[in-house]
This record gives structure tokens, sequence and C-alpha cells, in this order.
């Protein structure tokens, strides 16, 4: 089945400074890959995702790129700000169905 | 427009008890799925339904069984409660497949 590694578990970045968070997945199938963002007590939300066949997508401080020959993706925020801290969830879609695989998350704290 | 809501929001249960957990959208959502969360291991489908009267399994269902007899609910049982069962449980809920989900607030359960 697909397995959806995240990196770095944790990340500490300055304020105004840019952070970035790498996934990899197994399935070459996976065709659709959203990043979900998580506040502490609520459930996640989506921030912006991206389909197999754009290499990359921006939305204002946030963008994602797809790299499908290597098999990883990344969402970059910059000039990050105190409310960017949250735990960030990437995930892919294996096989034909559409079944979100998440990966395991990465908390970010953006420090003043 | 309440979005995706879920009761309870916590919920206490000693072994072998049985409970059902309640999903409720008001956006005319097809799709709905039923997700657990436990730490350091991102969300993890349990079961999801396609459309009114129809589930399916997820990725870890044992454990659990689920009902979609209203298209606006969502019903996650668990009929024998075990301490591996506690988690956050996260329902969501989407248009069509491969769309943005949205998620509802979650509910705690600890299984004593």
């Amino acid at each position: 089945g697909e397995n959806v590694e995240q990196h770095p578990s944790t990340l500490s970045v300055q304020e105004g400074d840019s952070a970035v968070i790498k996934c990899t997945y197994s399935d070459s199938a996976s065709n659709y890959f959203p990043w979900y963002k998580q506040e502490l007590g609520k459930g996640p939300q989506l921030i912006i995702d991206i389909r197999s066949n754009v290499g990359e997508k921006k939305d204002q401080r946030i963008a994602v790129t797809l790299n499908k020959t290597a098999k990883h993706f990344s969402l970059h925020i910059t000039e990050t700000q105190p409310e960017d801290s949250a735990v960030y969830f990437c995930a892919a879609t294996p096989g034909s169905w559409g079944k979100l695989q998440f990966g395991a998350g990465t908390q970010v704290v953006v420090t003043p | 427009n309440a979005g995706v809501t879920q009761t309870p929001k916590f919920r206490v249960l000693k072994t072998g008890q049985s409970m059902t957990l309640l999903c409720a959208q008001d956006m005319n959502h097809e799709y709905m799925y039923w997700y657990r969360q436990d730490p350091g291991m991102g969300l993890r489908l349990i079961h999801y339904s396609v459309g009114e009267g129809t589930t399916a399994k997820g990725e870890v269902p044992d454990g659990y069984n689920v009902s979609r007899l209203k298209k606006q609910n969502f019903l996650l049982g668990l009929e024998s409660a075990a301490p591996s069962q506690t988690s956050v449980y996260f329902c969501a809920s989407s248009y069509k497949r491969l769309e943005r989900q949205f998620f509802g607030p979650g509910t705690r359960l600890t299984v004593l």
C-alpha cells in the first residue's frame, strides 16, 4: 500500500523566515496531493492542494511543488507569522479511488 | 452553515462498553469519512461512504462499524471498546472524491 513519509517532524523558525516541509510517496498512481493545517484542538483544514498534471501552485505566502519522477512534494511557507504555528499534514492518494493517505505531520513553531 | 459537526466532543468509556459517534454535515456532500488520529501517526481512515446507504472499509476498520442511513449523517459505532481505541476521531466530508475534505472538530475518546 501507499506510504507517505513527512519530514521534519518538528520545525522551529524565526518570524519572517521561510519554512519548508517535504513529503515522499510510494504509489506512482497517486494524482492528488493536499496539505492540511491543524491548529490545537481543531480539525485539519485544507490550505493548498496540487494535482499530478501541475508542477507548482502558489497561494499568497504558501506554495507547493511536485516532482512526480522523484515522487516527492513540498510545502513552502514564506514570511512566516506567529499564526502559522500549527501541525501540517501532507497526503497522497494511492490507487484509483482517491482515499487520502496522510503523513505523520510536522509541528511548526514560529517564534517572534 | 455549520459545516461538519460531531457529537460528543469528549467521552470516557470502560473496556467492553459500546458507543456511537455522530457526524453531521449540511453541505450536501456525497462522500463522508471517519478517521482516527494518534500521536505521531497522522490520520488513518477507518471507514468511508460514497453516498447514502453505502459504506466501505478504510485502512483500520477492525472494531468499528458505520452506517449512513441519511445523506447528511455518518455514524461510527464501537460495539466493545478496547484501550487501543483511545484516540481522537475526526469526521470529514467532500463533494467529490479527490476534492477538498472538510473536517469536523473531533471527538476525544478515552477507553479505560
